[in-house]
């Protein structure tokens, strides 16, 4: 079974701290996807990457960025959190071969 | 603009009827569709998908109806069971071979019992 996990479950942070979420997936798949979820409006994209050192902005990526490093891993980065990103992130990874995208179980980021 | 939206946010069904959810999307050049559930503090779950060169495709008590005609996709659950209260959402992909997906805004099932 695929697993994605994601380092934390619950997260609390100041306005302007810096925030690191971790993405890693066991399967060595190549792309790889940041979400967040609100409610009324669904999984919005973020950023992904198809590859190491690969990333492409996805339809919100204003106050993230993403790294890439190895191909388990994919980090969002809240360079300076504002109380507007207090919302649940999900990361997602596909593999070439299927469409499916396969989800980690979410980190709760509140922002005060 | 591109939008994939559920009719409604909410669904109560009883206990061994059948559910369904439905979807609309605007996008003609989407040719993958796929349904996921989300429990309660968990990441969403594979359900079942669908490719455009179909209208229907069956899996265990699920089935997927694609209705290219009026761009509408629903998901029917049969004999709902307690388990399958969760919020269900449709996504597709944004064009003919994308990977990347555009999700609706999920409907809340609700089982009674």
């Amino acid at each position: 079974d695929v697993k994605v996990t994601q380092s934390s479950r619950y997260l609390v942070k100041r306005t302007g701290e810096k925030v690191f979420l971790e993405c890693v997936q066991d399967m060595d798949h190549e792309n790889m996807f940041w979400y967040r979820q609100d409610p009324g409006l669904g999984l919005r994209l973020i950023y992904f990457s198809y590859d190491v050192k690969m990333k492409e902005k996805g339809d919100i990526p204003e106050g993230y960025s993403v790294s890439r490093e190895k191909k388990e891993r994919f980090s969002l980065i809240l360079e300076s959190a504002s109380t507007n990103q207090t919302s649940m992130y999900l990361c997602a990874s596909r593999g070439t071969t299927g469409d499916e995208q396969f989800f980690g179980p979410g980190t709760r980021l509140t922002v005060l | 603009g591109e939008s994939v939206g559920l009719h409604l946010p909410t669904l109560s069904v009883q206990e061994g009827d059948n559910s369904i959810i439905n979807c609309a999307y605007s996008n003609s050049a989407s040719d993958y569709f796929i349904w996921y559930k989300q429990e309660s503090g968990k990441g969403p779950q594979f359900i079942i998908d669908i490719r455009s060169n179909m209208d229907k495709r069956q899996g265990q008590r699920v089935t997927v109806l694609l209705n290219k005609t009026v761009k509408h996709l629903s998901l029917q659950i049969a004999a709902t069971q307690p388990g399958d209260s969760a919020v269900y959402f449709c996504a597709e992909n944004r064009r003919s071979n994308d990977y990347k997906l555009s999700f609706g805004a999920g409907t809340t099932v609700t089982v009674r019992a």
